[in-house]
This record gives structure tokens, sequence and C-alpha cells, in this order.
């Protein structure tokens, strides 16, 4: 099985950049997923890792440490649409999706 | 724009009644999800497809739940009968293995709310 953990709340300044950790523990690993789900939304996929380094699109990054159980995903520029949770997923055997219990990012002026 | 599609979007019911949720998946897609999302717990996996063929349903509560595929345009979520701790929001999401660095698509999803 898997245990994910992510921070419950986070607060940041529009135009200034966040970085939201997510760590986990894992039997098995094929690969990590972001998502963002805004309230009342479905999540949306943002960003999926499955080698160490970084991944770069546009003013979002996702990072992973396949050895060290660790992700992040850097927010730059924060807008304040980016209020919205975060959720990070671990892929098992078979890309079964596993979810953290999502980071609440709240972005003010 | 392709996406997944949900029905009902919303859903309230009596404790006892039988409940089913719709999803159509993503023409193409060859996996499919069912996840339930509650404040207390997050997102739960219940159920998933490959190819229409149940993989993993380990997280579903076998005695009122069921989910199954007809065929690959459609796929059911049933509980019977319902209760009132079943209130939440329940997602279906689609995606095309083993391509998944393109992720996995959600519908809007069916809330529910079970009195």
């Amino acid at each position: 099985g898997q245990n994910i953990d992510q921070p419950t709340e986070m607060t940041a300044t529009e135009g200034a950049i966040v970085q939201i950790n997510c760590t986990y523990q894992t039997s098995g690993f094929n690969g990590l997923f972001w998502y963002q789900q805004h309230a009342g939304e479905a999540p949306t996929f943002l960003s999926y890792n499955v080698l160490d380094g970084l991944e770069e699109k546009g003013r979002f990054s996702s990072f992973l440490s396949r050895s060290k159980g660790y992700s992040y995903l850097l927010l730059k520029e924060l807008q304040m649409k980016d209020s919205a949770s975060y959720l990070c997923a671990v892929g098992e055997a078979g890309n079964m999706l596993t979810f953290g219990g999502g980071t609440r990012l709240m972005v003010k002026p | 724009d392709a996406r997944v599609t949900q029905t009902p979007r919303h859903k309230v019911t009596e404790m006892g009644q039988e409940v089913t949720m719709r999803c159509q998946p993503i023409l193409g897609h060859n996996t499919v999800f069912w996840y339930r999302q509650t404040m207390m717990q997050g997102l739960e996996l219940l159920a998933y497809f490959r190819n229409r063929a149940p993989l993993d349903d380990s997280g579903m509560p076998k005695d009122r739940f069921s989910a199954e595929m007809p065929d690959a345009t459609l796929a059911t979520l049933k509980i019977q009968p319902s209760e009132p701790r079943d209130s939440a929001v329940y997602f279906c999401a689609s995606g095309l293995d083993p391509q998944v660095n393109y992720g996995y698509t959600f519908g809007s999803g069916t809330r529910l709310t079970v009195v």
C-alpha cells in the first residue's frame, strides 16, 4: 500500500513562489502525479514524473527524488486563480493512483 | 474538447434506496477509475478497470457497492442499499495506458446525499 503525506494548508502572496512538498512510502512505484482541484470542481492533471529531476511546464514545475520518496510542486508568479487544492498521487503497479489528502493553497493579494 | 461525462450531477435519496451512477469515459481510453471524495477521507479509490476488465475493487464495500463496465462507453457504480455515510462526491476518471504521462481525466462528479 501507499502512505502519502503533504501539508494540509499553505498561504502565499500574489506574485510570489510557493513549494508544496509530498513524501511517500510505497511498495510499488510507477510515477508521481500532481493534480489541481478548485473548490466544487473535478481534479485536473498538472504533471507527471517518473524519473528523478525537475519537469517544467510554464509557471508550474514538479520535482522527484525516488530514493528519498519525495516530490514537490513549485508554483511561480502566483495568481489569485491558483488558490485551490493540490493533490499528490502515486502510481502503483498497473498505474492505479493513490492520492494524498491534498494541500489547500490560499493566495492573498 | 474530449471529456468524461458523469450522470447524474446531483442525487438526493433516502436511506435504503438503490443509487446508480454512470460514467462515459473519453472515447479510446482503456482505463477507468471510480473515486469517492469526502472532506474527512479525501480521494479514495473504489475500483478500476482496464479494457473493461476489473483490476482492483479492494477499496469498495462489497456488501453494498458494485462496479461494472457493460461496454467500452459506459461504466456504472451502484449502491444498494444506500446509507447516510455514503454521502460524498463520486468521481470517474479515464486514461490511456501506458501513456500515463498525459494523466487521467476526471469527470465533473456525482454529488450524492443520502438522508
